[in-house]
């Protein structure tokens, strides 16, 4: 079974500050794809950044990257020179390749950006 | 020209109505969702379709019925609503490299 956890229910950051929210995952597939995603209070789903298990290379996009640590099974997010725009909920997801194309999701940090 | 849309938005209803929400998606991708957003914010997958075919059904009770006409459609209908189906229901459509949501349908039953 593939399991994503997020061991941060709640985070403060002071605006400008860079901020890493992190996210293990768990599967034996060695075909996966990784996920995050920011839901803002309204409610929407907005797509950050993926990485995928066989890139040599850490995603970005942006003030967004991804700390990807195959080895360690993790997939931390960082965002440099937080904005008050950046509190909300962050989701990771992962999605394995041969498990019939879901996203199973972790449940969450909540982000609090200060100034 | 959303990506991922979904109607309505929000939904109120009583119990024992049937509903239904629709979802399109522009991007041309093969694969469609709906996930469900409990109040303590949790996402669970309930259907994934690729290319028409249903790929993934969990635990959800057979009064939820997807249905995808064609690839870039997948609507979710609901009969008999219940106290505990309020909730975000979400459609999403994804390709390799990226999965893409709806606005979301906020479902209250009453």
């Amino acid at each position: 079974a593939q399991k994503i956890t997020q061991t941060q229910p709640g985070m403060f950051v002071q605006e400008k500050e860079a901020v890493t929210l992190d996210c293990t995952y768990d599967t034996s597939d060695p075909s996966y794809g990784l996920f995050w995603y920011k839901q803002p209070s309204s409610g929407e789903m907005i797509f950050l950044i993926y990485q995928g298990s066989y890139d040599q290379q850490n995603a970005t996009e942006g003030r967004y990257s991804l700390n990807f640590q195959k080895a360690r099974k993790s997939a931390n997010l960082v965002i440099s020179a937080s904005q008050l725009g950046d509190s909300a909920m962050y989701f990771c997801a992962m999605r394995v390749t041969n498990s019939g194309y879901a996203l199973n999701f972790g449940k969450g940090t909540s982000l609090l950006v200060t100034p | 020209d959303t990506a991922v849309s979904q109607t309505p938005k929000y939904l109120v209803t009583q119990m024992g109505n049937d509903k239904s929400i629709k979802c399109e998606q522009n991007l041309g991708h093969d694969t469609m969702y709906w996930y469900k957003q409990d109040s303590k914010k949790f996402l669970k997958i309930m259907f994934s379709y690729n290319n028409k075919e249903l790929i993934i059904n969990e635990t959800v009770p057979n009064r939820f019925s997807p249905k995808s006409p064609d690839k870039a459609h997948l609507n979710l209908h609901i009969n008999s609503l219940e106290l505990g189906d309020s909730a975000v229901y979400f459609c999403a459509s994804s390709q390799v490299g990226g999965a893409f949501f709806g606005q979301g349908t906020r479902l209250t039953v009453v």
